[in-house]
């Protein structure tokens, strides 16, 4: 069984478009993350959900909107995508600040 | 600022070498995690430190926490080709927000 599933794995995509990107863990945990890897692997948070409620939102542009329709789903939907919006992004979820666990990610390449 | 600094960026041995490969900052942390990230996938877990001085053994990876608990090292003994991967240290960022900041990672690679 799959702790954190995320689709799709792979998204193609133009610039202006928009696009979501799913999430799912059936951990029992209390806090999912949507984190954002750069080319350099540079790993950086963008948003946490913790009990359904936004805890932090990072200095991401307003084009990016999480959505956690429960707890065990935290949702990413992006607005008129970008070239530099190209990355692979990563779903995770912990019990509050313990161990992370990560779905496989999800590589957005924009044209 | 980069609140963990992860050194060596890059590091390219040989099958049966050693290395040690360190984080670092000037913040003192209650704990810290140390992560391996294969290509494809996403970072997964290899031990969490909390104690100062604390050394931690997983088969041929040894995890040491300073005894001020601003630094760590991860030393991998006779390496092999399947230790390749990204390692990752992090923290979790006390003080009400929920989040794990990570440090820009150390890139090794083994060589057969």
């Amino acid at each position: 069984d799959t702790a954190v599933s995320q689709t799709p794995k792979y998204l193609v995509t133009q610039m202006g478009n928009d696009k979501s990107i799913k999430c799912e863990q059936n951990l029992g945990h209390d806090t999912m993350y949507w984190y954002k890897q750069d080319s350099k692997k540079f790993l950086k948070i963008m948003f946490s959900y913790n009990n359904k409620e936004l805890i932090i939102n990072e200095t991401v542009p307003n084009r990016f909107s999480p959505k956690s329709p429960d707890k065990a789903h935290l949702n990413l939907h992006i607005n008129s995508l970008e070239l530099g919006d190209s990355a692979v992004y990563f779903c995770a979820s912990s019990l509050r600040n313990t161990e992370a666990f990560f779905g496989q990610g999800t590589r957005l390449t924009v044209v | 600022t980069q609140l963990l600094e992860q050194s060596p960026q890059f590091l390219s041995i040989q099958e049966g070498e050693n290395l040690t490969v360190y984080c670092n900052s000037s913040s003192v942390f209650s704990s810290l995690q140390w992560y391996r990230q294969e290509p494809g996938e996403g970072p997964v877990l290899l031990v969490t430190v909390v104690t100062g001085g604390e050394v931690k053994k997983l088969k041929r990876l040894t995890f040491q926490f300073g005894d001020a608990r601003k630094d760590s090292s991860l030393h991998i003994t006779a390496a092999q080709p399947g230790d390749t991967g990204l390692y990752l240290c992090a923290f979790p960022k006390e003080g009400g927000s929920e989040k794990l900041v990570f440090g820009k990672g150390t890139k090794l690679t083994v060589n057969p």
